[in-house]
């Protein structure tokens, strides 16, 4: 079916705002991640679901980010009081087992701008 | 704690010159998996090669091939005869075997540029 679909593509944000980031990943698969990609660097580790636990989240950078996956399903990023530091692209990917050897596919990312 | 190392930030060649990018990964487990993937303006990161700790035999696909060696940690990626199209970012990644309670996280370099020209 379709790949990894993650909206908005674009959101730009006053800082002090909260934002909700969505992904839908590649149905059937268990495992998601969220990345956090930072201008010219490589994408970091943020959290981890199998099916609707999370697993983990010693990525989040801090209190301020919640991450949920209620159905299993799809899987929303939460910033609150958005920072300036907090501009990245937002990348989400989905695996079938989320074992090491397994590829994740990722979405085409949101590119998260905090004014 | 795991670490990519991929210390070309950018590399320019004339189409249809070889190109090698390096990466060099640093883990304490013994079993582990290597990725590449291609990064192309659009954004979205494309799986291109996965390899896992106990098979060093290189590989060819295409124009693309990699070599690795556990020796010096070294899982290199080279482009032969390159084309415009592969201009983009890319990134070497290592996942080491999960434990319990923990994600098998990529953990990746911070990609070399290539830029391809005519």
């Amino acid at each position: 079916g379709a790949g990894v679909s993650q909206s908005p593509r674009y959101k730009v944000a006053k800082r002090g705002q909260d934002v909700a980031l969505r992904c839908d990943p590649i149905s059937g698969h268990v495992s998601l991640f969220w990345y956090q990609q930072a201008l010219g660097q490589g994408p970091e580790f943020l959290t981890y679901f199998q099916n609707e636990a999370q697993l983990d989240k010693s990525g989040l950078p801090s209190d301020r980010f919640f991450a949920e996956r209620p159905e299993g399903s799809v899987s929303t990023l939460k910033i609150q009081r958005t920072q300036q530091e907090d501009s990245a692209v937002y990348l989400c990917a989905s695996s079938w087992g989320g074992r090491a050897y397994d590829e994740q596919f990722f979405g085409p990312g949101t590119r998260l701008t905090v004014l | 704690a795991q670490k990519v190392t991929q210390a070309q930030t950018e590399i320019s060649v004339v189409e249809k010159e070889d190109v090698t990018l390096d990466c060099v990964y640093e883990t304490r487990d013994t079993t582990y998996y290597l990725f590449w993937y291609k990064q192309p303006p659009s954004g979205e990161l494309v799986f291109l090669i996965r390899r896992n700790s106990f098979d060093e035999q290189n590989e060819i696909s295409g124009r693309y091939s990699w070599n690795f060696q556990k020796s010096t940690s070294s899982f290199n990626f080279t482009i032969t005869a390159s084309q415009v199209v592969d201009s983009a970012v890319y990134f070497c990644a290592l996942s080491e075997a999960e434990g319990a309670g923990t994600a098998s996280k990529l953990t990746f370099g911070t990609g070399t540029r290539l830029q391809v020209t005519l």
